[in-house]
């Protein structure tokens, strides 16, 4: 079946960075996109990019440029997501996500129809 | 970017009840929208596309409507493992963004 398996839980300081992973089984890999989605505690969802695992492009939310680097690893079709310069807002639960799309003007759709368990990443001194 | 605004916040029915959950994007988004449900310590898993496009699997009691700026979600009949906080997302725009979230409880 498909699956999404993440890293386990990180603690990091401030300043420092991280870097978790995330282990897709069960389709054809570079068929998909993987999005990257976090929630801090006791909030909601922010998206925060995405890559393409076919190509390696590329496409991150504003606020996480120059912060945030998205890599795979076709021969283990793994996605990566590095983290810099953390700061104790960026504690927060990490999902990544299988997302489905087209961006075709006359069928245009895109969602993330399979998640991975997330990987908590708390950034305290 | 395209804020999402969602109404209630919160809500309590009992089961069998008909929830309705509004999403209001702050422009147009014609269709270009996703909701999603998050059980309690779970990751969200994906209900609805394209604003009424219901997922493989997903049970038939949920659906959703609504195009331009202003959506609904309903619940036919409330089941208690429907317990949950749901988020509507739009994809019209990058970066993609989500509403605020709706927790629903069981009375």
């Amino acid at each position: 079946q498909v699956q999404l398996v993440q890293s386990g839980p990180e603690v990091k300081k401030p300043g420092a960075s991280v870097k978790v992973s995330c282990k897709a089984s069960g389709y054809t890999f570079t068929n998909y996109h993987i999005s990257w989605v976090r929630q801090a505690p006791g909030q909601g969802l922010e998206w925060m990019g995405w890559i393409n695992a076919y190509n390696d492009h590329t496409r991150y939310a504003q606020q996480f440029q120059g912060k945030v680097t998205m890599a795979t690893d076709t021969s283990t079709s793994t996605v990566y997501m590095e983290v810099r310069s953390l700061r104790s807002d960026d504690t927060a639960v990490y999902y990544c996500a299988r997302t489905v799309g087209s961006a075709d003007p006359s069928y245009y759709y895109y969602y993330m129809d399979v998640w991975g368990k997330g990987t908590t990443v708390t950034v305290s001194s | 970017d395209i804020q999402m605004t969602q109404s209630p916040s919160s809500l309590s029915a009992s089961v069998g009840d008909r929830v309705t959950i509004t999403c209001q994007a702050s422009q147009d988004i014609r269709n270009n929208l996703n909701w999603y449900q998050q059980r309690p310590g779970k990751a969200p898993q994906f209900l609805i596309y394209a604003a009424s496009n219901l997922g493989s699997g997903v049970p038939s009691r949920f659906s959703g409507s609504g195009s331009g700026t202003d959506f609904t979600f309903n619940i036919t009949s409330l089941q208690s493992e429907d317990v949950a906080t749901y988020y509507c997302q739009q994809y019209d725009t990058f970066p993609l963004t989500f509403g605020g979230g709706t927790k629903v409880e069981i009375k």
